[in-house]
């Protein structure tokens, strides 16, 4: 497989449920990251991490949780969710390099609906 | 974060004739991209502009980075049902090199 993958593709959860969005990129980047993608309104990131470190959390509520093991797997640990969290969730990487000018790969998404 | 106006909003035009989207900003950029998300699919990288002025060409799609480096245009000529799809313009910012998203242009092109 190449590039960025996501699963699952889509996800109906209650608000008392937990559940985990999975990303995975095959691409060698040094860098992953969660953004949020609801409609009419502008990609918001949400997490980004560089060599397994967390580098940016913008004011993320704590119900979203990110989990980055190694450079190639990150994780979005949902749990106790509110109906506008439905979104689609997309996960990207990049190689960062100094004076920015990265490009960032996407995967597919996670569809979410929170009941 | 800094604010990317894309206009219009949605767009829908038959096969063949052209189109212009654009995103604007009150803030400079060092950097602007344009991604293409298909539906049920993640944004896919078109162009990186960097040069105030700037013009680049892939294909029928021409883009345009303003002298001011705030604004950017996409021009696509003798548009195809192939180039449906929502267009986002990002802007890396001069200070932190933080990427901002539009909203986005949603292209429907009619066969």
């Amino acid at each position: 497989e190449t590039g960025v993958t996501q699963t699952p593709r889509h996800l109906v959860m209650g608000m008392t449920n937990k559940k985990s969005l999975k990303c995975e990129q095959h691409l060698g980047h040094n860098a992953m990251y969660w953004y949020k993608q609801s409609a009419k309104k502008p990609l918001e990131l949400m997490f980004v991490y560089s060599l397994e470190e967390r580098v940016e959390n913008n004011s993320v509520p704590s119900r979203f949780s990110p989990e980055c093991p190694n450079s190639s797997h990150l994780f979005l640990h949902l749990h106790t969710l509110q109906p506008e969290d439905s979104a689609l969730y997309l996960c990207a990487s990049s190689q960062i390099k100094t004076g920015g000018g990265e490009k960032l790969f996407f995967g597919s998404g996670t569809q979410l609906s929170v009941l | 974060t800094q604010l990317l106006e894309q206009s219009p909003q949605f767009l829908s035009i038959q096969e063949g004739e052209n189109l212009t989207v654009y995103c604007n900003s009150s803030s400079v950029f060092s950097s602007l991209q344009w991604y293409r998300q298909e539906p049920g699919e993640g944004p896919v990288l078109l162009v990186t502009v960097v040069t105030g002025g700037e013009v680049k060409k892939l294909k029928r799609l021409t883009f345009q980075f303003g002298d001011a480096r705030k604004d950017s245009s996409l021009h696509i000529t003798a548009a195809q049902p192939g180039d449906t799809g929502l267009y986002l313009c990002a802007g890396r910012s001069l200070n932190d090199y933080k990427l901002s998203f539009g909203a986005g242009t949603t292209v429907t092109v009619r066969a």
